[in-house]
């Protein structure tokens, strides 16, 4: 099964609202990272935290980690239309040390104008 | 322009025949890899190489092949072997951003369909 899982899978709302996506995942990590592609594209970086971290913000996203919980969270603040992208947390496992990531299913986010 | 280039953007397969897909980055980036992605899925790793002349198969390796001769490129070989090849192909290359960190970049993927 897959590290990290994504919920929900997909999310439609209207611009402007708030859009907040979740991972799970399962083995200790260094560093959880959220991307972002486009529909038939490649993934973009969009923010990383590390596991002696809580919370970082960047622009209009805001990501949590709770290692505890073994969970973070992306919020997208203010959303646009052009937003509409799938969402993927990638994790690092402790034992790989950080030489590959290993991705969620993703979330799909729909920002309707 | 910096970047890492993934060609052909579409590629059509026979059944049986193998098939190489390009990836090549100006990036200086060490570590390079393969990811597949099939529809609505997220991606899954098939081989990766952290330095030239190395590399190792990530957890869905059988029918795929790969080399590193050089630094800038790291083709995959889709085998006859593979037995559902059609699906999304990203390649990726990374940099370190401290101990045990590292952040990738991606190219923009080749969609392969077996006809």
């Amino acid at each position: 099964s897959q590290q990290g899982e994504e919920d929900p899978q997909a999310l439609s709302i209207q611009e402007g609202e708030n859009a907040t996506m979740n991972c799970s995942y399962k083995t200790s990590i260094n560093n959880l990272q959220w991307y972002r592609q486009n529909s038939g594209r490649g993934l973009v970086h969009l923010i990383l935290i590390r596991s002696n971290e809580r919370e970082k913000h960047s622009g209009r996203l805001r990501v949590t980690l709770d290692t505890s919980k073994k969970s973070s969270s992306l919020l997208i603040t203010a959303s646009r239309a052009a937003d509409t992208a799938s969402y993927f947390c990638a994790t690092a496992p402790q034992e790989t040390s950080g030489s590959r990531l290993t991705f969620g299913e993703g979330t799909q986010l729909t920002v309707n104008p | 322009d910096g970047g890492i280039t993934q060609s052909p953007k579409y590629l059509f397969r026979k059944e049986g025949q193998n098939v190489t897909l390009s990836c090549e980055q100006n990036l200086n980036h060490d570590a390079m890899y393969w990811y597949r992605q099939d529809p609505g899925q997220g991606l899954r790793l098939i081989y990766y190489s952290q330095i030239v002349n190395d590399f190792q198969k990530g957890d869905i390796a059988e029918g795929y092949s790969v080399s590193r001769e050089k630094k800038e490129s790291f083709p995959l070989t889709v085998t006859s072997a593979q037995k559902n090849p059609t699906a999304f192909y990203l390649c990726a290359s990374s940099i370190p951003l401290g101990t045990g960190v590292i952040e990738a970049f991606f190219g923009q993927g080749t969609r392969l369909t077996v006809v």
